[in-house]
C-alpha cells in the first residue's frame, strides 16, 4: 500500500519549453502533496505544498510563476516547469500524505530527472 | 525553526559490520521523527518512524529510538549487507512539513 507514482521518470527538453510532471497516489487519497527538488549529493528542498482544490503554498525563494502546481483531484498533482532553462535541470520528487494519516508520514514517488539542454 | 543535523558521510563498512548513523534535531513541540532511504536513481522510501519520546522504530533490521533528552534519533543496524548501500535521510515532521537532514551515504563492501 501507499504507492506514489511519477511520470515521466526522465525527460530531456530544450531550453524555453515547458515540462509537466505528474504525481499520483495509486492506492490512497491525498489531500496534500509536496514537491521537492534534489540537487546532486544534496538533501531535498521543499518547493511547495499542494492542497487539493486550492492554490499551492510555495516556499520562500521558489518562483510560483515558473513552477506551476495544480492539484485537481485527491490522487493527482502536477508540476509544470515553464520556460525551462538549464539551471532547472534537477531531480524532482513528489510525496503525498494519506488523508487518513494521523502523523506527518509522507510517501514518496520515484522522482523525475529533468535535463534542460 | 526546526532543523535536523546528520553525520557527514560517506560511511564505509564491510559486510556484517555494525552501523550507526547519528541524527540530532532541534524542534519546538513534539515532532515525529523519520528515517528515509534512497537507493541510487530512486525516490525516498520510508524506513522507520517514531512519533513520541522513547518510541523505537524498526524495520528490516534497522532501528532508531526517539530520545527527547538528547534530541537524537540515531539509526543502527547490527549487521549491514551490501544491499543496504544507499543514502539515508533523517527527517523531522511538524506542521505538515518534513524537514530533512543532508543525508548520509552508506557504502557496504563485500
Amino acid at each position: 500500500g501507499a504507492v506514489v507514482s511519477q511520470h515521466p521518470s526522465r525527460v530531456i527538453c530544450k531550453s524555453g519549453t515547458s515540462v509537466k510532471i505528474e504525481c499520483r497516489s495509486l492506492d490512497f487519497q491525498a489531500t496534500t502533496m509536496f514537491w521537492y527538488r534534489q540537487f546532486p549529493k544534496k538533501s531535498l528542498m521543499l518547493m511547495a505544498t499542494s492542497n487539493e482544490g486550492s492554490k499551492a503554498t510555495y516556499e520562500q525563494g521558489v518562483e510560483k510563476d515558473k513552477f506551476l502546481i495544480n492539484h485537481a483531484s485527491l490522487t493527482l498533482s502536477t508540476l509544470t516547469v515553464t520556460s525551462a532553462h538549464p539551471e532547472d535541470s534537477s531531480f524532482y520528487i513528489c510525496s503525498a500524505r494519506d488523508v487518513r494519516a494521523t502523523s506527518e508520514t509522507q510517501y514518496f514517488g520515484p522522482g523525475t530527472r529533468l535535463l534542460v539542454l | 525553526g526546526n532543523s535536523v543535523t546528520q553525520m557527514e558521510g560517506p560511511v564505509t563498512l564491510s559486510e556484517e559490520a555494525f552501523l550507526t548513523i547519528n541524527c540530532t534535531y532541534t524542534a519546538t513541540g513534539y515532532p515525529s521523527l523519520f528515517w528515509y532511504v534512497q537507493y541510487p536513481g530512486e525516490g525516498l522510501q520510508l524506513l522507520l518512524k517514531a512519533t513520541k519520546a522513547d518510541d523505537k522504530g524498526s524495520n528490516k533490521g534497522f532501528e532508531a529510538t526517539y530520545r527527547k533528552e538528547t534530541t537524537s534519533f540515531h539509526l543502527e543496524k547490527g549487521s549491514v549487507q551490501v544491499s543496504d548501500s544507499a543514502v539515508y535521510f533523517c527527517a523531522l515532521g511538524g506542521f505538515q512539513k518534513l524537514v530533512f537532514g543532508t543525508g548520509t551515504r552508506l557504502l557496504v563492501s563485500p
